[in-house]
């Protein structure tokens, strides 16, 4: 049983720069969510999916996020432009009914 | 929105108890609980519905007080591994379809020797 898998796992890059990582779920689950995190504090909603329809997207997601999970399977998140404040570690997990879990996540850190 | 959760860290010595507090001013329709050691995934421990139902899970159990809107969770003669963060994620009543999840700031155990 293989779990859910990001990748990459850290991505330096410097402002202004374009960013887009994966997430691999698991296989039969057909709910996806992308979440942020920070130093210190509880994983943060963004945005979800159920198979291929992006269903809500949070307040805080600004217009230079955006996520894709085409065909109902993996799913990508691109953040344009970076900002320092976008520095934090973003998490993906997948559920089929309740439990959501969650993969190893993307550091992402921007100088 | 953000469930409070409480203590912010407690430090137990192996075999020691701690109960972990979740609160949320909103109605709930259920709470997860989740573990998370330094620059790992949270890990899901359980999840309780509403109903008050108590769940376990070795000898980590957790209680849901749908009439207060607190969900407690309760470790038990802790061990060594028993280390980390623990995260309440409360999911709203009325949102059957999402459970979109609002995590509290973590509880940061340690359990020493």
């Amino acid at each position: 049983d293989t779990g859910v898998s990001q990748d990459p796992r850290h991505k330096i890059t410097k402002r202004g720069q374009n960013v887009t990582f994966r997430c691999d779920p698991i296989s039969e689950h057909n709910r996806l969510y992308w979440y942020r995190q920070t130093l210190g504090q509880g994983p943060e909603f963004l945005t979800y999916f159920q198979n291929e329809a992006q269903l809500e997207k949070s307040r805080l997601l600004s217009d230079r996020f955006s996520a894709e999970r085409p065909k109902g399977s993996f799913s990508t998140l691109e953040i344009q432009r970076t900002e320092q404040g976008d520095s934090a570690m973003y998490l993906c997990a997948s559920s089929s009914f309740e439990t959501q879990y969650f993969g190893p996540g993307t550091r992402l850190l921007v100088l | 929105q953000q469930p409070v959760q409480s203590p912010q860290a407690v430090i137990l010595r192996e075999g020691e108890d701690a109960v972990i507090n979740c609160s949320s001013s909103k109605a709930l329709y259920s709470v997860h609980w989740y573990r998370q050691k330094h620059g790992e995934a949270p890990v899901f421990l359980m999840i309780l519905l509403k109903g008050g139902e108590q769940k376990g899970h070795e000898k980590i159990s957790a209680s849901f007080n749908e009439k207060k809107q607190q969900s407690s969770l309760y470790l038990t003669a802790s061990q060594l591994s028993y280390s980390g963060t623990y995260f309440c994620g409360t999911e709203r009543g009325g949102s059957f379809n999402d459970y979109k999840l609002s995590f509290g700031a973590g509880t940061t155990v340690t359990v020493r020797a």
